[in-house]
């Protein structure tokens, strides 16, 4: 396994349209995290996956956002009726169970760059 | 508020000199983190401090955390051009609270 994958790298839409983006994490990888970065700024955390569960949302995430993780492995990431302020780097990434050592640091996939005209 | 402090927000530097990042952290956690982030790329960890006191050195780049100070700083030791990045640091669990960034850029 080369890391963590994601489809599309870019995505152009144009406002009111839906977009969805996936991720595919490392394989042996139960946790699951999506991150919002725009120019400038560091990443803001969306929501995560523990398997199949999500385990915590961001406040800040609108009603228009909605991931799922079905089966534990691949998940997806979608926005409705897209506005221009959701332009950004849609970044995913993945850790494995964590042990006594740690265990919890996050594998950054190469990001999916959305931008709403 | 959980937040994340970084300074500077931008540093440039020559080649050979030495310099140190802060990062100021709202709140205790049992871990910190570093990443690097060329432009138009992803981040790409360096290192992760699990306890008061740890620090961990990878070429000539050496992090350190106090977690009663709630700081970590990022050490560089005679900089190459190559180290010209954006360095965040997070901290957290699952859900990590990031920096602006530090923009390093080194001039040969």
């Amino acid at each position: 396994d080369t890391g963590v994958s994601q489809d599309p790298r870019h995505k152009i839409t144009k406002r009111g349209q839906n977009v969805t983006f996936r991720c595919d994490p490392i394989s042996e990888h139960n946790r699951l995290y999506w991150y919002r970065q725009t120019l400038g700024q560091g990443p803001e955390f969306l929501t995560y996956f523990q398997n199949e569960a999500q385990l915590e949302k961001s406040r800040l995430l609108s009603d228009r956002f909605s991931a799922e993780r079905p089966k534990g492995s691949f998940s997806t990431l979608e926005i409705q009726r897209t506005e221009q302020g959701d332009s950004a780097m849609y970044l995913c990434a993945s850790s494995p169970q964590p042990g006594l050592a740690g265990g919890r640091e996050q594998y950054f996939g190469p990001g999916t760059r959305l931008t709403v005209t | 508020e959980l937040k994340v402090e970084q300074n500077p927000l931008f540093l440039s530097m020559q080649e050979g000199k030495n310099y140190t990042i802060y990062c100021n952290y709202s709140t205790t956690s049992d871990r910190l983190y570093w990443y690097r982030q060329d432009p138009g790329k992803s981040l790409e960890s360096l290192f992760v401090l699990l306890s008061n006191g740890a620090v961990k050195q990878e070429g000539r780049l050496m992090a350190s955390l106090d977690t009663k100070a709630r700081l970590s700083t990022l050490h560089i030791t005679a900089a190459v051009h190559d180290l010209s990045a954006t360095y965040f640091c997070a901290f957290g669990n699952y859900q990590l609270i990031w920096g602006a960034g530090t923009k390093l850029i080194i001039k040969p």
